[in-house]
């Protein structure tokens, strides 16, 4: 139980694209959704902090306009890097969290290598 | 100073080893406490969960909190090259809403 998948697990685009991610929670409803970053060698950065039907609350210094944040239904949210650059190049992680009992806590997505030419 | 803190490795060693990987903390209102396995390349994966003090036991990891010296300890037995990856700690506080507090990771590599 507690699976979470992500789509695509790499991505490669030019410069000045947008791009989107998916993260589903497969077999539990996630209440709450969250976004990570994460550099080579380096622990997971969180991003933004998403629930269900609400707007995102995002990290001093994630700039809200560019990553954009969509908490559709109880099993998906999406990411979306608009007009990406190469310093955006990184393993974008999800993981989504549900209600109680052994959902309790946070189950991680496989990931998402963005690499931006 | 960070809230959590983690030796980043690398631990190297044989196999069949006994591994203890440690996290400290500094703010005593962590009260939910996790380990994760992380492959290359690869989402981490939840591997112990507990809540306070005391130990967890699940097949060859055991997890031991001390919450009087801030100190969480992850133990595998009979390690694997399998073993192989970075292990995260993470704890919650109570009143935290969903927030995980993460250590930087302990690289670990057993050798055949």
């Amino acid at each position: 139980g507690a699976v979470v998948s992500q789509h695509p697990s790499w991505v490669i685009c030019k410069s000045g694209t947008s791009v989107k991610i998916e993260c589903r929670s497969l077999d539990f409803q996630a209440t709450t959704m969250f976004w990570y970053r994460q550099f080579p060698k380096q622990s997971l950065m969180l991003m933004a902090t998403s629930n269900e039907g609400s707007k995102a609350t995002y990290e001093q210094g994630v700039e809200k306009d560019k990553f954009l944040i969509n908490h559709a239904s109880l099993t998906l949210s999406t990411l979306t890097v608009t007009s990406a650059h190469p310093e955006d190049s990184s393993f974008y992680i999800c993981s989504a969290k549900g209600l109680a009992g052994f959902t309790d806590t946070q189950y991680f997505g496989p990931g998402t290598r963005l690499t931006v030419l | 100073q960070k809230e959590v803190e983690q030796d980043p490795g690398p631990l190297s060693v044989p196999e069949g080893a006994i591994v203890s990987l440690n996290c400290t903390y500094s703010n005593s209102a962590f009260q939910y406490f996790m380990w994760y396995r992380q492959y290359s390349r690869k989402g981490p994966e939840l591997l112990m969960y507990t809540y306070s003090s005391g130990n967890k036991e699940d097949g060859r990891f055991t997890a031991q909190v001390d919450k009087s010296s801030k100190y969480i300890s992850l133990f595998i037995r009979d390690s694997q090259p399998s073993d192989s990856a970075t292990y995260l700690c993470a704890m919650r506080k109570n009143n935290a809403g969903n927030m995980l507090t993460f250590g930087g990771g302990t690289r670990l590599m057993v050798k055949p």
